[in-house]
């Protein structure tokens, strides 16, 4: 069952600004990922941050954790028409070394 | 690297007929997951393999489906008798598993599967 939760469900801003997606989930954690899938793609790894990591940074990407309020956020700077996709945070809970939690993704549109 | 490769990309098939979708994932990889995404249930894990053996496949949804990995470079997920309701997109990911927590994943580009 799905228990990660990705705020908002879709997200519309101009090229340019920032977006940022937030993430909820329920159970201890031993790391969060956020992938991006594009339409009719598959998805594509963006970022891993572990549960003792509080934030990190890849290109225009920013991602923080908070283990104590259970919540991750993502935010792209400097938004491109090409961020235009779907987001997903995965967590991998504690008691496995495999399973990861799958949110229903946050929808992006970068308008031009 | 080529990445992991599926096929086919589509199938369309009718009730009954027996669907055989393939995976080779990235060389050296060690371990293998099926996914499967639809819009209601978004993305749910059908089974996981590690150095070929498949280690969780609670969430295979019911004997009409069946996976095997028979080497390190190639998986297979069949569903018999196919059903619409198996239609969804599905993915296969590969990655390399150090034992102590999840690892990032490498997805294919997917089949989309419908049956009619």
């Amino acid at each position: 069952s799905q228990q990660g939760e990705e705020d908002p469900q879709a997200l519309s801003i101009q090229e340019g600004e920032n977006a940022t997606m937030n993430c909820s989930y329920k159970t201890s954690i031993n790391n969060l990922q956020w992938y991006r899938q594009n339409s009719g793609r598959g998805l594509v790894h963006l970022i891993l941050i572990r549960s003792n990591e509080r934030e990190k940074h890849s290109g225009r990407l920013r991602v923080t954790l908070d283990t104590s309020k259970k919540s991750s956020s993502l935010l792209i700077t400097a938004s491109r028409a090409a961020d235009t996709a779907s987001y997903f945070c995965a967590t991998g809970p504690m008691d496995s070394n495999y399973q990861l939690i799958w949110g229903a993704g946050t929808k992006l549109i970068i308008k031009p | 690297d080529a990445g992991v490769i599926q096929s086919p990309r589509h199938e369309v098939t009718e009730m009954g007929q027996e669907v055989t979708l393939r995976c080779k994932p990235i060389s050296g990889h060690n371990s293998l997951f099926w996914y499967r995404q639809t819009m209601m249930r978004g993305l749910e894990l059908l089974i996981y393999f590690n150095n070929n053996v498949p280690i969780d496949d609670s969430g295979m949804p019911e004997d009409r489906f069946s996976a095997k990995m028979p080497n390190a470079s190639f998986s297979t997920l069949k569903i018999q008798p196919s059903e619409p309701r198996d239609s969804a997109v599905y993915f296969c990911a590969s990655s390399f598993f150090v034992g102590s927590s999840q690892e990032k994943l490498f997805f294919g580009s997917g089949t989309q599967l419908s049956v009619l």
